[in-house]
């Protein structure tokens, strides 16, 4: 019964590679995020969208690609992976906007690129 | 450039120790402040937050925080720590100024020797 559930936990692979990870919550939320944890623990946004709508885009390559089929699914895919992505991405969700809500986060997934 | 600092990145402590992790953040204007934790092997969580009103807020576990506008501060307290409150924790502002996206510090990694 885990609120924001992110698929897989860990992910190794080869540069090149393209890869997902996928996020699931069950709080009823209208707004999902993902967030990249780089190796100095800093958690920066990625992406945010509402109701299946794009809200944040951040500075990020355009080899990430984030898919909302509903608003209870947003997943993260990564073409051509490189070293530097390797880093924990966390998926979060919120009823509201950051503004006044409170995000519930997922446990990560810890991508290892080789 | 950094606007969510937080200065130490490791503080070990003993049981019953009183802990106060610092935050400083560099916007002006309104602001909305947060703490989360993240325990061993668990997804982040709210502590406590603060949007407005008294600025000493109280969140689970014991801990406070106290909001010091003229000093962008935003310090995480509490009087007797126990083992079990080992863990990772992120100060994070959502500011206008900051275009309303929840940004986060770098951490502090606590621990608490029994």
């Amino acid at each position: 019964d885990t609120a924001v559930s992110q698929t897989p936990k860990y992910l190794v692979t080869q540069m090149g590679n393209d890869k997902s990870i996928k996020c699931e919550q069950n709080l009823g939320h209208d707004t999902m995020y993902w967030y990249k944890q780089d190796s100095k623990k800093f958690l920066k946004i990625m992406f945010s969208y509402n109701n299946k709508e794009l809200i944040i885009n951040e500075t990020v390559p355009n080899r990430f690609s984030p898919k909302s089929p509903d608003k209870a699914h947003l997943n993260l895919h990564i073409n051509s992976l490189e070293l530097g992505d390797s880093a924990v991405y966390f998926c979060a969700s919120s009823q509201a906007s950051e503004v006044t809500g409170e995000l519930f986060f997922g446990e990560g997934s810890r991508l290892t690129v080789l | 450039a950094q606007s969510v600092s937080q200065h130490n990145h490791h503080v070990i402590l003993s049981e019953a120790a009183s802990l106060e992790l610092g935050c400083n953040y560099s916007y002006g204007g309104t602001v909305n402040l947060f703490w989360y934790v993240q325990y061993p092997g668990q997804h982040l969580q709210l502590l406590l937050k603060y949007f407005s009103g008294d600025p000493l807020v109280k969140g689970i576990k014991g801990f406070e925080a106290e909001f010091i506008k003229s000093k962008f501060s935003f310090n995480l307290r509490k009087p007797s720590v126990q083992w079990s409150d080992t863990a990772e924790y992120f100060c994070a502002v959502n500011a206008r100024a900051a275009g309303n996206k929840l940004t986060f510090g770098g951490g502090t990694r606590v621990l608490v020797k029994p």
